[in-house]
């Protein structure tokens, strides 16, 4: 099956700092990659979706100066959280979409705990 | 506007049946999932309809009416480690998917 790794796992980050979570799909090409984040006992939540080569395209009150999303190619996106603040704390979760599947599943990276101190 | 409704909270015991709805408005189907989400974890994908009607998987069938807007997934013969949230999410028209909230389903011995 489809395979998407993230990293990192966990991050905790003092205030005002920047991180930065990779997502990679390691045996499909996604052309189109999904960046969600979940706070405790929450469902998710879509922040933004990125295209390949485009800019992404962010969520209704989600800030894209904050939450800079890079698809620079079809295995590679990347989130950073500019200027952390502890309201950032979250579980952020990426996902793909196999580019040549007919079928619209996202497969799931395994997370990214964020703890802004 | 878009919405999925399903139960918030569920509870079962050990070895019997349940049964988790999911309503749906969207503009447009091209489909419905089901994911599973253990605490912590990234959600893991379960079933896909897109026609009417059942699909088995072992211990875990899910069913579509599309006329109705509904979904349900039905998990047999639980064992604890089914205890988790369950996500029904639907794509659209746009070919974006629409989550639920989620149902928490606790697994009773």
């Amino acid at each position: 099956g489809a395979v998407v790794s993230q990293h990192p796992s966990r991050v905790i980050c003092k205030s005002g700092t920047s991180v930065k979570i990779e997502c990679r799909s390691l045996d499909f090409q996604a052309t189109t990659m999904f960046w969600y984040r979940q706070f405790p006992k929450q469902s998710l939540m879509l922040m933004a979706t990125s295209n390949e080569g485009s800019k992404a395209t962010y969520e209704q009150g989600v800030e894209k100066d904050k939450f800079l999303i890079n698809h620079a190619s079809l295995t590679l996106s990347t989130l950073t959280v500019t200027s952390a603040h502890p309201e950032d704390s979250s579980f952020y979760i990426c996902s793909a979409r196999d580019g040549d599947s007919q079928l619209n599943e996202q497969f799931f990276g395994p997370g990214t705990r964020l703890t802004v101190l | 506007g878009q919405n999925i409704d399903q139960p918030t909270e569920m509870t079962a015991t050990e070895g019997a049946i349940v049964q988790i709805n999911c309503t749906y408005q969207t503009s447009g189907f091209n489909g419905l999932f089901w994911y599973q989400q253990h605490a912590g974890e990234a959600p893991t994908f379960l079933s896909y309809n897109v026609l009417d009607g059942l699909e088995e998987k072992g211990r875990f069938s899910s069913f579509l009416s599309r006329s109705k807007g509904y979904s349900y997934l039905l998990l047999k013969e639980l064992q604890m480690k089914d205890s988790a949230s369950y996500l029904c999410a639907v794509v659209d028209s746009n070919y974006q998917l629409i989550w639920g909230a989620g149902t928490k389903l606790i697994i009773k011995p």
